[in-house]
């Protein structure tokens, strides 16, 4: 059964630092999602995208991200300078419409420690 | 405002119990989408079910059951004769026709001890 992947699957960072977290969806699937779960807590949208661009963000996805599908395959999520509380688990989801008519298919996570 | 509640923080039942986890939700749209989703302990996000606003029927997989009511906003969740496996997380999502977001509860801890 076709599934989601994401790597690294643990990401240990000084703060300041950049790191860019990666995601190959299901191959035919059109719509692509990140959400992240900080520890303990429920699971926060960030942005959705489509068609290249993004179709929607959330007020935690401000200047600091950033989000790329560089290849047919992969999609990124990039945090330019790390901060603390940007430790979390990020996941990374797609599904093959947008919701109206599909469901989203999460990936395993990628746990980002800041330090 | 959008909102999922999920009253039920912790559940613990032992092995062979029923166990019901709650969700209440708060949307102002008419058309709307509910999901379940399982957190294992390996922490990955497992999709149960999806119900649209239109479709009031309970459904039934295996020990699972989800009980709609639009008449209370509610998307409750019953396990059967629950097994140690199902230990784990469970949330309660709902999105809209006008988002592309899914809106988490914050989860029901359910463990089931041997």
């Amino acid at each position: 059964e076709p599934e989601v992947t994401q790597t690294p699957s643990h990401q240990v960072t000084q703060m300041g630092q950049e790191v860019i977290l990666r995601c190959v969806p299901i191959s035919n699937h059109l719509y692509f999602y990140w959400y992240r779960q900080i520890l303990g807590q429920k699971v926060e949208f960030l942005v959705s995208f489509y068609n290249n661009e993004i179709s929607e963000k959330s007020e935690i996805f401000d200047d600091q991200f950033s989000v790329e599908r560089p290849d047919g395959s992969n999609f990124t999520l990039k945090i330019r300078s790390t901060k603390l509380e940007d430790s979390a688990m990020y996941f990374c989801a797609s599904s093959e419409r947008d919701q109206r008519t599909d469901t989203q298919y999460f990936g395993p996570g990628t746990r980002l420690t800041v330090l | 405002a959008q909102k999922v509640t999920q009253a039920q923080t912790e559940i613990s039942v032992v092995e062979k119990e029923d166990v019901t986890l709650d969700c209440v939700y708060e949307t102002r749209d008419t058309t709307y989408y509910l999901f379940w989703y399982k957190q294992p302990p390996s922490g990955e996000l497992v999709f149960l079910i999806r119900r649209n606003s239109f479709d009031e029927q309970n459904e039934i997989s295996g020990r699972y059951s989800w009980n709609f009511q639009k008449s209370t906003s509610s998307f409750n969740f019953t396990i059967t004769a629950s097994q140690v496996v199902d230990s784990a997380v469970y949330f309660c999502a709902l999105a809209m026709d006008s988002s592309y977001k899914l809106i988490f509860g914050s989860g029901t801890r359910l463990l089931v001890r041997p």
